[in-house]
């Protein structure tokens, strides 16, 4: 079964706006992790943000932030602002407590998006 | 700087022979692991260590091994490489006690 879903179609964003991005995950353990990974054209994996299960609160870092619904299973990554080196893959992550030491990642497909001028 | 690096960047090589990619972090992790990334199918792991001498596999761990002989280090081993193991490879650690994988830049393999 898929863990992570991430369905949307390419995305174009204008120049400073804010785009979102969703991503839902499926899990019965009620203590894990979700991450949001950036992959530029070059290809590197770049750490965005973690939200854990148990935060009270969604997560920012600087221009991203996570909208984290727990009932819903859900974990947008929201971009404001966005940039013209925004450009690039964006994948959703989720790491489960019940793998015994494995801090194995299950990564969603992606999300494309282009920062139009 | 903390890093994950790998090495080499970028192979192309025949099928059937054997090859190392390295794999090095500087940030004292406990947990190191190797993924790959096929279009389609997103990132796969093959092999994880929680610790020096402790390793297991992962979600595709055919035709591959790995070793921990030394905390740093994690190489990827292809003992006979074939086409399908054409990929792009991952490697990343993180603290046993967190999930937060820092990646190394990736190594694109392929296999003619």
């Amino acid at each position: 079964a898929q863990k992570i879903t991430q369905t949307q179609p390419g995305m174009f964003v204008q120049e400073k706006e804010a785009v979102t991005l969703d991503c839902t995950y499926d899990t019965s353990d009620p203590s894990y992790g979700l991450f949001w990974y950036k992959q530029p054209s070059s290809g590197e994996m770049i750490f965005l943000i973690y939200q854990g299960s148990y935060d009270q609160q969604n997560a920012t870092e600087g221009r991203y932030s996570l909208n984290f619904q727990k009932a819903r299973k859900s974990a947008n990554l929201v971009i404001s602002a966005s940039q013209l080196g925004d450009s690039a893959m964006y994948f959703c992550a989720m790491r489960e407590a019940g793998y015994y030491g494995n801090n194995r990642l299950a990564f969603g497909k992606g999300n494309q998006v282009v920062v139009i001028p | 700087e903390a890093q994950v690096t790998q090495n080499p960047r970028y192979l192309i090589t025949v099928t059937g022979k054997k090859l190392t990619v390295t794999c090095s972090q500087n940030m004292n992790h406990e947990y190191m692991s190797w993924y790959r990334q096929d279009p389609g199918l997103g990132l796969r792991q093959i092999y994880y260590s929680m610790n020096v001498e402790v390793t297991d596999k992962g979600d595709v761990p055919e035709g591959y091994k790995v070793s921990r002989k030394e905390k740093r280090n994690f190489p990827l081993i292809l003992e006979s490489p074939s086409p399908n193991q054409t990929s792009l490879y991952f490697c990343a650690s993180s603290p046993i006690d967190r999930g937060e994988q820092y990646f190394g830049p990736g190594t694109r393999l392929t296999v003619t």
